[in-house]
Parts: structure tokens; sequence; C-alpha cells
């Protein structure tokens, strides 16, 4: 099956600093998306992105689907953006579609 | 904006209890997921349902496993008999149709002591 690696796996910054986010996917997909696991254990929807640059507030996301992964940049980072950063893909399939998640970027953002 | 709901948003049950969790989909989607995080580990998947049946099942999916759709709002994961290892966050999401975008409800967190 499809495999989804993310880079870093850690990451810590200062708060103002930006940072890139990666994920790299081993098969074709036909869209991406990003979420961010707040420290409570939530899942917010981030980012669907098939195929090119979206931007919503400091945040903004590439998907290169040709080249199989995807880019997540943070600006002017702040301490809430701190938990764990998961891209996760569909498989295909009948009616399924199922996300297969990434292996996570826990970031840490210090005042 | 529309979401998924899910209550309760934490359980705590003794091993061999039965547990239910509940989830409201976004009220027009037609496809429903479970996933399933073990603390530190990513989310995995679980089941999906489509058209009132379970359209795949992961292996982690046993028969202690059961989903319903018991009206047409709800969408329900039964365990009934829970295990130690059976401790997780556990998602419940939808979707409308094609390969539309799944929005995920804030999770369960159930304890099996």
């Amino acid at each position: 099956g499809i495999q989804v690696e993310q880079s870093p796996p850690d990451l810590i910054l200062q708060e103002g600093a930006n940072s890139t986010l990666r994920c790299n996917f081993s098969d074709s997909v036909n869209n991406l998306q990003w979420f961010h696991q707040n420290p409570w254990g939530q899942l917010i929807n981030l980012f669907y992105i098939p195929s090119g640059t979206k931007q919503n507030g400091r945040l903004s996301a590439t998907t290169v689907a040709t080249e199989r992964y995807s880019l997540l940049y943070i600006s002017s980072s702040q301490t809430t953006d701190s938990g764990v950063y998961f891209c996760a893909v569909p498989t295909y399939g009948g009616a399924t579609n199922k996300l297969i998640f990434g292996t996570g970027t826990l970031l840490a953002v210090q005042p | 904006e529309p979401e998924v709901t899910q209550t309760p948003s934490h359980q705590v049950t003794q091993m061999g209890q039965e547990v239910i969790l509940h989830c409201v989909p976004i009220s027009n989607h037609l496809y429903f997921y479970w996933y399933r995080q073990i603390l530190g580990q990513k989310v995995e998947f679980l089941v999906s349902f489509y058209n009132n049946e379970i359209s795949e099942k992961s292996e982690i999916f046993d028969d202690q496993f059961s989903v319903e759709r018991p009206d047409g709002s709800n969408f329900t994961l039964k365990i009934r008999s829970t295990k130690l290892e059976d401790s997780a966050m556990y998602f419940c999401a939808s979707r409308t149709t094609g390969l539309g975008e799944q929005f995920f409800g804030p999770g369960t967190r159930l304890t099996v002591l």
C-alpha cells in the first residue's frame, strides 16, 4: 500500500520563526489533506490540497503531485501552533477512499 | 459551518465492558469513517461505511467491533468487550461524494482500566 513519510519528526522553534514541514508519498494521489492535532488531541483540518498552493493566514501548503510531495509552511510561528502536524492521502478502490496518515511532525514553539 | 460532532469526549471503562461511541456526521455526507489513534502513534483507519453497510474494514476491526447508523443522523462504533489495548483516541469522519475532503470530529478518548 501507499507509504506516507513526514519530516522532520520533531521541530523546536522560537516564536516568530518560520518553518517548512514536508510530506512524501510513495504513489500517485489525487488529493492530500493537512491536519493539526492540538494538545487536547483534536484533529483540525488545515488544507485540502490536491495540487498547487493554498494559503490561510500564516499557513500555506503546496502539493506537487507529479513529484509526490507536499509542503506546509508556517510563518511567524506562535505558541498556539504547537502540536503534531499530519498529512494524509486517500487510497482508492470501491467506496472507501480511506485516508493513510503520515508519521507526523511534532512542533514545539517556545515563547 | 457544519461540523462532525462526537460524544462523549472522554470515556473511562473497565476491561470487558461494552462501550458505544457516538458521532453525528455532517448532514449531507454519504461516506462515514472511524479512525483510531493510540497515544503517541499515527492515526489508523478502522472502518468505512456507505449505503448502510461496511465498505471496508481494517485488520484491527475484528468481531469485537461493530458500526451502526441507527437513524438518519447518528453513526456509532460499538466495542463489545473492551481490552486494555483498545485505549486510544477514536475519530469519526465523513465526506460527501467522489474524492472529497474528509471532515473529522473532535474525537473520543477511550480509557480502558
